[in-house]
């Protein structure tokens, strides 16, 4: 079983709609990663959080750590909000673990 | 500052051949990373450095090798290239404080074919 695993694994939304992404993890953990992959292939680096909650822009990005989950909202999506979505989390070695990702597309 | 730099961008290797794939950073951070992803799965951890003249394996460094003469360089070896070793690269680094204080940086990625 992976250490990290993130649900869906396809998610097609229109334009505006209310976006989820989830990602449950089975190890103690320094901190939790949320990255951008797009088509053009770079990955960038949305969120970096231990607990509660951080917002940038339509992005909320939540924690919690007593139940080993974390989830990624977007708020009136766009089509430019289509990427994979990569869950990863630091754990307790200082070793970084991955999420297979999520693939958002998002339709005008 | 251009952060970090991968190249090639793209590479078609015979089985057999070998390459190397170049990572550079201008942010001085002391940690480095080779990953490998792969459809369908998370990123694998190939090698490591956490300080020139420094390396370590990670999760999948069979048929890898790495050097790091320098801060900024993180050259990544394939000495035998095998199908197998059909994947996109990334390199990656972060300050190495070990915590929350320390996001990834990520190169475009070298996207690499062996036939």
């Amino acid at each position: 079983k992976n250490e990290v695993e993130q649900s869906p694994q396809n998610l097609t939304a229109q334009e505006g709609e209310f976006i989820t992404i989830n990602c449950s993890y089975s190890v103690g953990i320094s901190a939790l990663h949320w990255l951008q992959q797009h088509p053009g292939g770079g990955i960038v680096s949305l969120f970096m959080l231990s607990s509660g909650k951080k917002k940038h822009g339509r992005l909320i990005a939540t924690i919690n750590i007593q139940e080993k989950h974390s989830s990624l909202h977007i708020t009136a999506s766009h089509p430019r909000d289509s990427a994979v979505y990569i869950c990863a989390v630091r754990n307790n070695n200082n070793d970084m673990r991955f999420g297979a990702g999520t693939r958002l597309t998002v339709k005008p | 500052n251009a952060g970090v730099t991968q190249t090639p961008k793209f590479r078609i290797l015979k089985i057999g051949q070998s390459m190397t794939l170049q990572c550079a950073q201008d942010m001085n951070h002391n940690y480095m990373y080779w990953y490998r992803q792969d459809p369908g799965m998370g990123l694998k951890l190939i090698y490591y450095s956490v300080g020139a003249g420094i390396t370590d394996k990670g999760e999948v460094p069979n048929g890898y090798n790495v050097s790091r003469s320098t801060t900024e360089d993180f050259p990544l070896r394939l000495e035998l290239a095998a199908p197998s070793q059909t994947s996109v690269y990334f390199c990656a680094t972060d300050e190495g404080l070990g915590s929350y204080n320390s996001p990834l940086h990520f190169g475009n990625g070298t996207r690499l074919t062996v036939t």
